[in-house]
């Protein structure tokens, strides 16, 4: 089966650059998916076919996907940031929704 | 104002069965995919089964085939999943969320989940 490899935590200063990837072999050839989680809550969809952004979401939210990793990258981090953020395909292969296994995202 | 409301959680034994429903509006639910992802305590987000708009194709999960039966009732607006054979590692918080439109599209709206224990 598919499988997405993440850092399993990211730390970033206030005011800096986040980048979070996302590893699958030729992952650069199906259309990637973010979605951030806050404790507590359900899930949050923030970049959509590797670098769309849904109503409402910051354009400090950007992605790109290419070869074997997509990126999520969040700029001018700030505290309400911190969460946890999920990457998410679907296997044509096996018919299945595959998600990351999830990076916890800290604001220093 | 898309709302998704999970309901029929709970604690169950092992071996037992539990039905979930999910309660959609805000939308024109007989147009857009819909699936259950699972959270464990202190885990990642897990698939567990997706339906097409008409409820004519169902996916699921390899750790749930044959034991959970995803459905639909577009007459009243609602999404279901039959759990048979409950392990104690199906113990999650289980999400109902819609697809952007089919089942192969993100989803971008979930409610806010509900709690299944299994244990004895």
């Amino acid at each position: 089966s598919y499988v997405l490899t993440q850092p399993p935590s990211v730390s970033v200063a206030p005011g800096k650059t986040a980048t979070i990837t996302c590893g699958g072999n030729n992952i650069g050839s199906k259309s990637v998916h973010w979605y951030q989680q806050k404790p507590g809550q359900a899930p949050l969809l923030v970049i959509f076919d590797d670098s769309d952004r849904p109503s409402g979401i910051p354009e400090r939210f950007s992605g790109s996907n290419a070869g074997n990793t997509a990126t999520l990258t969040i700029s001018r981090v700030e505290a309400g940031d911190e969460a946890d953020f999920y990457c998410q395909v679907w296997d044509t292969t096996s018919d299945h929704c595959v998600f990351g296994g999830g990076t916890k995202l800290t604001v220093l | 104002e898309v709302q998704l409301w999970e309901s029929g959680g709970g604690l169950v034994q092992p071996g037992g069965s539990l039905r979930l429903s999910c309660a959609a509006s805000g939308f024109t639910f007989n147009t857009f995919a819909m699936n259950w992802v699972r959270q464990s305590p202190g885990k990642g987000l897990e698939w567990v089964s997706g339906i097409s708009a008409s409820g004519g194709a169902t996916y699921s999960a390899d750790s749930v085939k044959g034991r959970f039966t995803i459905s639909r009732d577009n007459s009243k607006n609602t999404l279901f999943l039959q759990m048979n054979s409950l392990r104690a590692e199906d113990t999650a918080v289980y999400y109902c969320a819609k697809h952007r439109a089919a089942v192969t599209y993100p989803s971008d709206y979930w409610g806010q989940g509900i709690l299944v224990t299994v244990s004895s």
